[in-house]
């Protein structure tokens, strides 16, 4: 089993609608979590970061963590054509180490 | 903040020559580097891990004589892709991790050997 699982898609929404986002973990361990998006031949653009769990908002983008269910979510409201990119989740324990998990992506487009 | 640049973006060369890329924290500290490969339409894969001042760290089946990897400083690690062929031919980006628990990447460099 992966450390971390995420759903590679496609996926395809209308503009304007809500993106739901997931990635699910095996290690408890975690308490660092990561959301970045990618957009074709650039490089990973860190979106959000939180720790432990809890929500945090960042204008149009929700980070949730749930550690007790092992899942993380990235919402996106109100969807826009510039959001189309491959949205990474990544991870890490606590604070030694260098070890970082990475998803292995979920390939959005969002449709004008 | 939390600016890494690589240089260059994209390099051409012939089949025997060596590469070197550079990737520089602007504005932070990097006490960790990592390097990541991409292929097409692919997720990241970690090459290698490195420390300023010391040896980097290599992810299993990555050439350590091939991919040689410098961090001579808390802002700038170097790879250097030794006699390339055209399967080393790839998007490679860096990454860099502060003081924080997370890492902030370059643009990236695409490497083509002819």
């Amino acid at each position: 089993q992966k450390e971390v699982e995420q759903d590679p898609g496609p996926l395809s929404v209308p503009e304007g609608a809500i993106v739901s986002l997931n990635c699910t973990y095996s290690n408890s361990a975690f308490q660092y979590f990561m959301w970045y998006r990618q957009y074709s031949r650039k490089g990973p653009e860190l979106l959000m970061y939180t720790y432990s769990s809890g929500n945090k908002e960042d204008g149009r983008f929700t980070a949730q963590v749930d550690k007790s269910s092992k899942y993380i979510s990235l919402f996106i409201r109100d969807s826009q054509p510039s959001d189309s990119a491959t949205y990474l989740c990544a991870m890490k324990v606590g604070d030694t180490g260098n070890q970082f998990y990475f998803g292995t992506g979920t390939s959005l487009t969002v449709i004008p | 903040g939390a600016v890494v640049s690589q240089h260059p973006s994209r390099v051409i060369c012939k089949s025997g020559t060596s590469v070197k890329i550079e990737c520089r924290s602007l504005d932070f500290q990097a006490t960790t580097m990592f390097w990541y490969r991409q292929f097409p339409k692919q997720s990241l894969m970690l090459m290698a891990t490195s420390n300023e001042g010391s040896k980097a760290t290599y992810e299993q089946g990555v050439e350590k004589d091939k991919f040689l990897i410098n961090h001579a400083s808390l802002t700038l690690s170097t790879l250097t892709v030794t006699s390339a062929h055209p399967e080393d031919s790839s998007f490679y980006i860096c990454s860099a991790r502060g003081a924080s628990e997370t890492q902030y990447f370059g643009p990236g460099t695409r490497l083509l050997v002819l």
